[in-house]
């Protein structure tokens, strides 16, 4: 149980254009959703907070209308990075918080993006 | 603020060989830590977990941490290395709201034969 799935796994997009990465709780309904971001040999950066139904909350430093989330179910969140760069290139994942559960966090197996 | 530092960038040990990943945390109230596993190409996946209850965790894999409360440390360990266990490691700590997590700077994790 507990699976958290991302689409896409990898994209190729080119300067200019805007990506769209889904996540979605397959067996479980999530109120709260996370995105982070990962460099290359880096921990995780927490992007923004998403609460169904709501708003999310951003980081300090991270543009909230570069990255728009939107979180209009208790299993779908979704993450689209605007008029992608190059320097926007990176491994974006997200996880989700079981709806009256505790801590645990369940994560996507990320998704791979390249901005040409 | 709660904050996270994992002492070694990389941990080299050879299979059959103990291991030993270490973290050390800030905390102004009782933490939530966790141990969570990369393996390149896969998600994120949780090792294990302390709440407050047992000092001593035991997670998947044959790996446990203790929570020393007067070290603020809470050390990865396994008896055993296997290769399988080659990775990157982060050690965790839940922040101030709305269930964020605190992520260290990651170790990793190679195994010699």
């Amino acid at each position: 149980g507990a699976v958290v799935s991302q689409h896409p796994s990898w994209v190729i997009c080119k300067s200019g254009t805007s990506v769209k990465i889904e996540c979605r709780s397959l067996d479980f309904q999530a109120t709260t959703m996370f995105w982070y971001r990962q460099f290359p040999k880096q921990s995780l950066m927490l992007m923004a907070t998403s609460n169904e139904g709501s708003k999310a909350t951003y980081e300090q430093g991270v543009e909230k209308d570069k990255f728009l989330i939107n979180h209009a179910s208790l299993t779908l969140s979704t993450l689209t990075v605007t008029s992608a760069h190059p320097e926007d290139s990176s491994f974006y994942i997200c996880s989700a918080r079981l709806a009256g559960g505790g801590d645990e966090q369940f994560f996507g197996p990320g998704t791979r993006l390249t901005v040409l | 603020a709660q904050s996270v530092t994992q002492l070694d960038s990389h941990v080299s040990v050879s299979e059959g060989t103990p291991v030993l990943l270490r973290c050390n945390y800030s905390s102004s109230y009782s933490p939530s830590l966790f141990w969570y596993v990369q393996h390149p190409n896969k998600g994120l996946q949780l090792l294990l977990k302390y709440t407050s209850a047992a000092t001593l965790v035991k997670g998947i894999n044959g790996f446990e941490a203790e929570f020393k409360k007067s070290e603020t440390s809470f050390h990865l360990t396994k008896p055993s290395a296997h290769m399988s266990d080659a990775a990157e490691y982060f050690c965790v700590v839940r922040g101030d709201s709305n269930y964020q997590l605190i992520w260290g700077a990651g170790t990793k994790l190679i195994i010699k034969p």
